[in-house]
């Protein structure tokens, strides 16, 4: 079935640092990338997200890449601040041509310290 | 801006109990996904609601069933309850059309199963 690895599966920088994630999809017909920051028994909270027709997307000091040849996409945070710290979680799903989106497949998930 | 709500927030369950977990989308979303999270796990797709029909079907065990209402508010039904279904539930919403690709998550039911 739909399988989505994540690695690292914690990852701790010094405040200032670049932290990197990346994610390997599993089933090519997939077509939306969403990254989710969740903070302990909170809910998932949508911080970037890329369609596959684009390859790459930054918003401020967060960008996301995609490589769909490889099935591999990647989350970048550059300058991290303590508040960065939290699980994050990749995902990937299908758009279809009328709008509707198929479940998220989640990855495992990325412990991230930042250490002041 | 309206969110997702969830009620209830937590619940304490003894096993073999049933509970019903209820989910308000967002107004004019018209998909609603449910998904399980478990301790230091992933969230998990259980099912999915598209104007009111299911629409998708994931890990979701044969004691659970769902639906969704005329008011789109979704209901998630655990019957005979198990100690492993302690987890967080969290439901989705999703606009039609032209709501975008994002799923806005409620803020979860925290069921803990005695």
């Amino acid at each position: 079935g739909e399988n989505v690895e994540q690695h690292p599966s914690t990852l701790s920088v010094q405040e200032g640092d670049s932290a990197v994630i990346k994610c390997t999809y599993s089933d090519s017909a997939s077509n939306y990338f969403p990254w989710y920051k969740q903070e302990l028994g909170k809910r998932p909270q949508l911080i970037i997200d890329i369609r596959s027709n684009v390859g790459e997307k930054k918003d401020q000091r967060i960008a996301v890449t995609l490589n769909k040849t490889a099935k591999h996409f990647s989350l970048h945070i550059t300058e991290t601040q303590p508040e960065d710290s939290a699980v994050y979680f990749c995902a990937a799903s299908i758009i279809w041509g009328g709008g509707a989106t198929n479940k998220l497949i989640f990855g495992t998930g990325t412990l991230l310290a930042v250490q002041p | 801006a309206a969110g997702v709500i969830q009620s209830p927030r937590h619940l304490i369950k003894e096993k073999r109990e049933t509970a019903t977990l209820k989910c308000y989308p967002i107004p004019r979303h018209d998909t609603v996904y449910w998904y399980q999270q478990g301790p230091g796990q992933d969230p998990q797709f259980l099912i999915s609601f598209y104007e009111k029909m299911q629409s998708d079907k994931g890990s979701i065990p044969d004691r659970f069933s769902a639906q969704q209402f005329s008011d789109y508010h979704s209901e998630l039904n655990m019957s005979s309850l198990e100690l492993g279904d302690s987890a967080l539930y969290f439901c989705a919403s999703k606009g039609g059309l032209a709501g975008g690709s994002e799923q806005f998550f409620g803020p979860g039911t925290r069921l803990t199963v005695l």
